[in-house]
């Protein structure tokens, strides 16, 4: 079975520090992962994806990911973190094995404090 | 470019009325299109979703329904609300591999 998890449902970080929200996956293909963030009571917004190739992936408003297949796990990270980051992060996976279904972790909630 | 509009923005439903959401995509064709329900501000529940007009795949069993009449519009119905129905309706479209949102509705069942 297909799933995601985001073992911290909040993470504080100081503005100008580095910030990193982990997530791992289960799937039983090769995964698609991805990332979003979500500011109060709007969609959510695509961050960056990993497809194939370099485990490094870059993103919008400076955000990279790696992917580490060993490990399962893909992580979100940015070198200096801003208070505007402030917001809800969501992972998913999507297994192209099985189609059309993306599934989401439950979000992790970060706040930059100034 | 491809957009995403939901509509209305926000909704205040009594218990027992019915319910129509619409969600229209602009820019491209033959997406596939979903719906998810967000409940207090976390995790996204799978819905509905659709890989073409008429043909819906159903992921959790409840008093909604969801219909695709053409290819780029996409309606989530109720014939009567519950109070378990409040929430964060969201719509998504991919064509290809990543998945874009649409606004959201905002659905507070009294």
């Amino acid at each position: 079975a297909q799933s995601v998890a985001q073992p911290e449902d909040q993470v504080n970080v100081a503005e100008g520090n580095p910030l990193t929200v982990k997530c791992t996956y289960s799937v039983s293909g090769n995964p698609y992962l991805f990332w979003y963030v979500q500011y109060p009571n709007r969609g959510l917004q695509f961050l960056l994806k990993y497809i194939t190739g370099d485990n490094l992936v870059k993103g919008s408003y400076g955000f990279e990911a790696e992917f580490n297949k060993s490990q399962t796990s893909f992580h979100l990270k940015k070198p200096s973190a801003l208070v505007s980051d402030s917001a809800l992060y969501f992972c998913a996976v999507r297994d192209m094995r099985t189609g059309n279904q993306f599934y989401f972790g439950t979000g992790t909630s970060l706040t930059v404090i100034p | 470019s491809q957009t995403i509009h939901q509509w209305p923005a926000t909704l205040v439903q009594p218990v027992g009325s019915p319910l129509s959401l619409e969600c229209t995509v602009e820019g491209t064709s033959n997406p596939n299109l979903y719906w998810y329900r967000q409940a207090a501000g976390r995790g996204l529940q799978l819905l509905f979703y659709s890989v073409g007009i008429g043909q819906i795949s159903s992921e959790v069993p409840q008093n909604l329904s969801a219909s695709r009449p053409q290819d780029r519009q996409f309606i989530l119905s109720s014939k009567k609300l519950l109070l378990s129905d409040s929430g964060f309706y969201l719509c998504a479209w991919s064509v290809g591999r990543e998945q874009y949102f649409g606004p959201g509705t905002r659905l507070t069942v009294t």
